[in-house]
């Protein structure tokens, strides 16, 4: 099973800036099967990007990937408030199961 | 588009078995896609339960393989998640998701959630 882990595990930031959020793999995730979630208090997570670099539909171009093999980081250029929520990473590039990072929680400085 | 509604009982005694069902409306499972299970347990992170194509191919997570059926109803465009002998741990919000990007043993990365259903296991 690949472990996913994410850092900082909290990121306080105000809004316009720059964020940086890590996932590291326990081992090479095949094809850059990697995907990003945003989860707000009370909702369904939202795909944000998938295939380690591929912005899902709707998803505004401040939300970037990046990243290969065992490394792989979400930038969001310029935070807006719609912004602090939680983000997950999750890899599916291997036999059962997919997994998840812990997540990374962005909230307001 | 797409949407997907989770229903079922919210509390489930010790031993017994979890019971959810997923609607799908929007789109006809039979045209494809896997369509899977994910729970939150509450304040934590996600866990990947398992999915399950039209046909009845299924994937589950090792780590609950031993207690865990996922089945398709294609006449009511709708799929079923059993897990037997729960326990307080299995206490979580239940998603399920389409499951796109195939990648094979029924991973890829979700793209249309639904809105989650909470479960507490409690006597």
């Amino acid at each position: 099973e690949i472990v996913l882990t994410q850092s900082p595990g909290t990121l306080s930031l105000s809004p316009g800036e720059r964020a940086t959020l890590s996932c590291r793999a326990s081992q090479s995730v095949s094809s850059s099967y990697l995907a990003w979630y945003q989860q707000k208090p009370g909702q369904a997570p939202r795909l944000l990007i998938y295939g380690a670099s591929s912005r899902a539909t709707g998803i505004p171009d401040r939300f970037s990937g990046s990243g290969s093999g065992t490394d792989f980081t979400l930038t969001i250029s310029r935070l807006e408030p719609e912004d602090f929520a939680v983000y997950y990473c999750q890899q599916y590039g291997s036999s059962p199961p997919v997994t998840f990072g812990p997540g990374t929680k962005v909230d307001i400085k | 588009q797409v949407q997907l509604q989770e229903s079922g009982p919210g509390l489930v005694k010790p031993s017994e078995t979890l019971s959810l069902t997923c609607a799908v409306s929007g789109y006809s499972i039979s045209s494809g896609y896997y369509w899977g299970w994910i729970r939150q347990p509450p304040g934590k992170g996600l866990e990947w339960i398992g999915s399950i194509y039209h046909s009845g191919s299924t994937y589950y997570n090792p780590s609950l393989k031993s207690r865990v059926t996922i089945s398709v109803d294609t006449s009511k465009n709708q799929f079923s998640l059993k897990l037997s002998s729960v326990t307080a741990a299995d206490t979580a919000v239940y998603y399920c998701a389409r499951t796109s990007g195939y990648s094979g043993y029924g991973s890829g990365y979700m793209d249309v959630w639904g809105k989650g259903t909470t479960v507490t296991v409690s006597s």
